[in-house]
């Protein structure tokens, strides 16, 4: 069990580009989150998925931001235009099924600096 | 809706040392309540979960923590702490019904020789 795997571990990227995070879940996992982590707010949880499907995507922050599931091993978030209020530690977690103790695996997260 | 508050922003602490990292929480319906670890660079990892049954939780690395419903707390301890116990620790809930996981802010626990 390789874990959950995200990709790129750090990205620094001017304000206005456009940014990709990617994540590959637990073989099996059918849950999976994409958490954020800042000094000032903590861990918030952006959206998550069930079965590849979006099912709460309230924590978005705004339009700027997207997230996909086109299959169960792969997801991405997109931020498009990035802003330096974004650089934050953006983590990745999957569950393994609808019991709702079953614990988050998260991966060791991306660090985007947004200069 | 349901909030988990963490008061101490950072605990240091001697090695060997006991300590307690204090958690409480709100929420209108049962819940379900965690702690996770997370060391510098890295994801975080469960330590220990309560669902039901007995109070007293026990975790991995020696950690214990008690549910408290009546005060609506679930504080982490460890009666001795290494100094590779540094690291934050958070506190999470999930209600019954929801798979939404709601943290605490974190507490940073710093071990010294």
């Amino acid at each position: 069990d390789a874990g959950v795997i995200q990709s790129p571990r750090h990205e620094v990227t001017e304000m206005g580009q456009e940014v990709t995070l990617r994540c590959k879940p637990i073989s099996g996992h059918d849950y999976l989150f994409w958490y954020r982590q800042t000094m000032m707010r903590g861990l918030e949880l952006l959206i998550y998925f069930n079965n590849n499907v979006p099912i709460d995507d309230s924590g978005m922050p705004e339009d700027r931001f997207s997230a996909k599931m086109p299959n169960a091993s792969f997801s991405t978030l997109k931020i498009q235009p990035s802003e330096p209020r974004d650089s934050a530690v953006y983590f990745c977690a999957s569950s393994p099924g609808s019991s709702y103790n079953s614990p988050l695996h998260f991966g060791n997260g991306t660090r985007l600096t947004v200069t | 809706a349901q909030s988990v508050t963490q008061l101490d922003s950072q605990v240091p602490v001697f090695e060997e040392a006991p300590v307690e990292l204090r958690c409480n929480y709100s929420s209108s319906v049962s819940v379900y309540l965690f702690w996770y670890v997370q060391y510098p660079n890295q994801g975080l990892q469960l330590l220990l979960k309560y669902l039901s049954g007995s109070t007293l939780v026990k975790g991995i690395n020696g950690f214990e923590a008690e549910f408290n419903k009546s005060q609506t707390s679930f504080h982490l301890r460890k009666p001795s702490v290494h100094i590779s116990d540094t690291a934050e620790y958070f506190c999470a809930l999930r209600n019954t019904g929801f798979q939404k996981l709601v943290f605490g802010t974190g507490t940073r626990l710093l071990v010294s020789p």
